[in-house]
């Protein structure tokens, strides 16, 4: 079964808004991981935020990890059409192997 | 930046045939690769870790005769669909690691490969 679950599992905004995905999962882990998956398409690498960290920036992605609580949360500010997107979470907890949350899918209406 | 390079990105046969699918790490050698499965609006569900000069480990529930690994290279890891039917339709993705202290790298990703079997 999947580590991590997300939520929303959809989620539409307009142009300029931020958006937030949250994504929360079951077991210790080395690294949190989120990444964007175009339709049809492999996944890019947003962002890894290891597990003694609990904010990292990159651009105009924020992200949180709370290992206290198992969850992660992933904001984009000022969103753009070309946001538009599945965006996944995933676990390391050793060996390399990727546990994928459920994803989320975001409309950025222009 | 590392780069994972998936071929084909798009593959139609009949039922009954086998399919290979390669991916290749461009510009860094991996001793793992991983493929997974994703099945339209889900998310990824890794089916096995390939081992450059090894057997590969398939997870619970993955025919190992049926999906057909071979790491021949630090570049180059294959999957093959043997017998392949329609509920095999599928993307499949592959991806390896990166860079970085061990436990802490990000995983690079292929384009995928859209397996549709009539």
């Amino acid at each position: 079964s999947q580590q991590g679950e997300e939520d929303p599992q959809a989620l539409s905004i307009q142009e300029g808004e931020n958006a937030t995905m949250n994504c929360s999962y079951k077991t210790s882990i080395n690294n949190l991981q989120w990444y964007r998956q175009n339709s049809g398409r492999g996944l890019v690498h947003l962002i890894l935020i290891r597990s003694n960290e609990r904010e990292k920036h990159s651009g105009r992605l924020r992200v949180t990890l709370d290992t206290s609580k198992k969850s992660s949360s992933l904001l984009i500010t000022a969103s753009r059409a070309a946001d538009t997107a599945s965006y996944f979470c995933a676990t390391d907890a050793g060996a390399g192997k990727s546990t994928f949350g459920d994803g989320t899918t975001l409309t950025v209406k222009p | 930046g590392a780069v994972v390079s998936q071929h084909p990105s798009r593959v139609i046969c009949k039922s009954g045939t086998s399919v290979k699918i390669e991916c290749r790490s461009l510009d860094f050698q991996a001793t793992t690769m991983f493929w997974y499965r994703q099945f339209p609006k889900q998310s990824l569900m890794l089916m096995a870790t390939s081992n450059e000069g090894s057997k590969a480990t398939y997870e619970q529930g993955v025919e190992k005769d049926k999906f057909l690994i071979n790491h021949a290279s630090l570049t180059l890891s294959t999957l093959t669909v043997t017998s392949a039917h329609p509920e095999d339709s599928s993307f499949y993705i592959c991806s390896a690691p990166g860079t970085g202290p061990v436990g802490n790298q990000p995983q690079h990703f292929g384009d995928g490969t859209r397996l549709s079997i009539l």
